[in-house]
């Protein structure tokens, strides 16, 4: 079973829609969460982290679940620019080296 | 500017014959690591190193070599390239006990 699974998507809205990325877990000593974003054929770039307690950043909200091992992310007022792939990650308590786990990643594309 | 460095950015090369991707960090960062991308399989870990003369593998390390001489690069070596390689390769590093992962611009490496 992978460490992270993410719908893969593709998501195709309007803009100004609301849109939900869900991610799940494998490992419940998961320790820290985070959203990545990728542009066609860039790199990844840190997004938001995700906590406990939930968190937003403007238009973007990130949720946990730790009880389900869920990770989600709400994006409203969906913009032209918002259009990218979005990458869920997982740290593990005690991964060696401190490895990060990346889902597969969900296709988001936002129409005008 | 704080950035991680790849090169070349774009190879096409022959099975067999021997490459290098170099990457490098200007961060002082303890922690870098390997990545390759495909269609579907999302990021793959290679490789990862903690520190100079550190190393390990990641989930997918067959055919690949790297090495860590000093703290700021981090070469992918590919001793005798097959087209199973063919891939969009990412180099990343991190500073320890910290989370976000710094990637550089990626590496398109097809092999005929």
């Amino acid at each position: 079973r992978k460490e992270v699974e993410q719908d893969p998507g593709p998501f195709n809205v309007p803009e100004g829609a609301t849109v939900a990325f869900n991610c799940t877990y494998s490992n419940s000593a998961s320790q820290s969460f985070f959203w990545y974003r990728q542009d066609c054929r860039k790199e990844p770039k840190l997004l938001m982290s995700v906590y406990s307690s939930g968190n937003e950043d403007g238009r973007f909200t990130a949720q946990l679940n730790r009880a389900s091992q869920y990770i989600s992310l709400l994006i409203r007022d969906s913009k032209l620019s918002d259009s990218a792939t979005y990458l869920c990650v997982v740290k593990n308590r005690g991964s060696t080296l401190g490895r990060l786990y990346f889902g597969r990643g969900t296709q988001l594309t936002v129409w005008p | 500017e704080a950035q991680v460095t790849q090169n070349p950015r774009y190879l096409i090369t022959v099975t067999g014959k021997k490459l290098t991707v170099t990457c490098s960090q200007n961060m002082n960062h303890e922690y870098m690591s390997w990545y390759r991308q495909d269609p579907g399989l999302g990021l793959r870990q290679i490789y990862y190193s903690m520190n100079v003369e550190v190393t390990d593998k990641g989930d997918v390390p067959e055919g690949y070599k790297v090495s860590r001489k000093e703290k700021r690069n981090f070469p992918l070596i590919l001793e005798s390239p097959s087209p199973n390689q063919t891939s969009l390769y990412f180099c990343a590093s991190r500073l320890a006990g910290t989370d976000t992962q710094y990637f550089g611009p990626g590496t398109r490496l097809t092999v005929l």
